[in-house]
């Protein structure tokens, strides 16, 4: 099992630019999340999914969307990209079940906006 | 939503010592992970522990849900152990008979061990 794959692992984008961070999991898990991590910071939610089709904001969506078509695969994108999204972005993924709930994540990808 | 709080926000260990990091949660949880993340910025898991004692190797981990907390415990530290220390409280939300479950993190303990 590869478990959670991001890709890719460093960007840099200029202001105004879009781009879309890719994420996909090999472990059949019903929920995914996408989180970012500024310096220093703990991690922030930016949007969650509980199963292919579904998806709801986290605490930060603003600047960013998501789709769920698989249950593998939950791409994040940036449109019109701004400084303030300078940050190292986590994907996760868990099972739905109440008895096993362990959220596993990427990698990270750093993200530098200029 | 739920508040995780996390204390001390830094340590600084000679190697060898023993350690406590806490992690207190605002409401009930069904879940509680902790993290540790490396220098390289990968987090890994160390515990799921929605309830009671766990131990791996020089590391253990006891959660009380009741009282809405949890430890981690790492002894004879080695500068290997430095880095961030992450807990997170997953609490289900019931919306409409389909329940969520979001992860919230606390900001973190830095732990910095030296030889």
């Amino acid at each position: 099992n590869a478990g959670v794959t991001q890709t890719p692992k460093f960007r840099i984008l200029k202001i105004g630019q879009s781009m879309t961070l890719q994420c996909t999991q090999d472990m059949n898990h019903n929920y995914m999340y996408w989180y970012r991590q500024d310096p220093g910071m703990g991690l922030k939610l930016i949007y969650y999914s509980v199963g292919a089709g579904i998806t709801d904001k986290g605490e930060v969506p603003n600047g960013y969307n998501v789709s769920r078509s698989t249950t593998e695969d939950f791409p994040l994108r940036l449109e019109l990209a701004a400084p303030s999204q300078t940050s190292v972005y986590f994907c996760a993924s868990s099972f739905k079940d109440r008895m096993n709930t362990e959220a596993f994540f990427g990698q990270g990808t750093r993200l530098t906006v200029v | 939503g739920i508040q995780v709080e996390q204390s001390p926000p830094d340590l600084i260990l000679q190697e060898g010592a023993n350690s406590t990091l806490r992690c207190n949660f605002s409401d009930s949880v069904n879940n509680l992970q902790w993290f540790h993340q490396n220098p390289w910025g990968q987090l890994i898991n160390l515990f799921y522990i929605p309830s009671g004692t766990k131990q791996n190797g020089r590391l253990s981990a006891t959660t009380v849900a009741t009282e809405r907390y949890s430890l981690l415990y790492i002894s004879s530290s080695q500068t290997t152990d430095s880095g961030v220390y992450f807990c997170a409280a997953r609490l289900y939300v019931n919306a409409g008979g389909t329940s969520y479950g979001k992860l919230t993190f606390g900001q973190g303990t830095i732990l910095t061990v030296h030889p």
